[in-house]
């Protein structure tokens, strides 16, 4: 079984440029997340989807920040502009519904590490 | 407040030797999940552990062993033996009854020397 697929594994932008992380979760996995992890810092959560909603977004900063799920399964973060301070690891993770056999249990891919000079 | 502490910020060791990885967490819920992660150089956090505030029986997956104690608000993890291909940094994380939360620590890094 595969597991999150992210993309692109690195990027690096000056200041104020846009930016877009992809995410792909696991199959039949209807719960998405997005973290963002700070160097030496554990994840914190920035977003929740459940299927096409995002039920959980007070974590996002949403002046320059957004994400979209438009059919329940890829997602897409954006940032726009980018700031010196977003230089972090943006990880996406997926978990599957107990009723559907899955395991209560967040997935993780591997992440997208963002410089911004 | 909620919130996990991971006071070893790195641990050095040799390669088979035991080491423990500790974690204490604070939250006013009587149930709550614990979890550990690792995550390798390649970035991607891989899920180790999962266990209910119910069950405080440890357990043990091959080399590894968590000690869940209520009672001092701790889930240290110990590798036995450990090995070169164990250097990771490990997260342990709280996740409230019901909120679908994950609250990390700030990880041990551990690096296994041969």
């Amino acid at each position: 079984e595969a597991g999150v697929v992210q993309s692109p594994r690195y990027k690096i932008i000056e200041k104020k440029q846009p930016v877009a992380f992809w995410c792909n979760p696991i199959s039949g996995h209807n719960t998405l997340y997005w973290y963002r992890q700070n160097l030496g810092q554990g994840p914190e959560l920035l977003i929740r989807y459940e299927n096409e909603e995002a039920v959980d977004d007070s974590q996002l900063p949403k002046d320059r920040f957004s994400a979209e799920r438009l059919k329940g399964v890829d997602s897409t973060l954006k940032i726009q502009p980018a700031e010196l301070g977003d230089s972090a690891v943006y990880l996406c993770a997926s978990r599957g519904h107990p009723t559907r056999g899955f395991t209560d249990t967040q997935y993780f891919g591997p992440g997208t590490r963002l410089t911004v000079l | 407040a909620q919130k996990v502490t991971q006071a070893q910020t790195e641990i050095s060791v040799v390669e088979k030797e035991d080491v423990t990885l500790d974690c204490v967490y604070e939250t006013r819920d009587t149930t709550y999940y614990l979890f550990w992660y690792k995550q390798p150089p390649s970035g991607e956090l891989v899920f180790l552990i999962r266990r209910n505030s119910f069950d405080e029986q440890n357990e043990i997956s091959g080399r590894y062993s968590w000690n869940f104690q209520k009672s001092t608000s701790s889930f240290n993890f110990t590798i036995t033996a450990s090995q070169v291909v164990d250097s990771a940094v490990y997260f342990c994380a709280l996740s409230p009854y019901n909120t679908d939360k994950l609250i990390f620590g700030t990880g041990t890094r551990l690096q296994v020397f041969p």
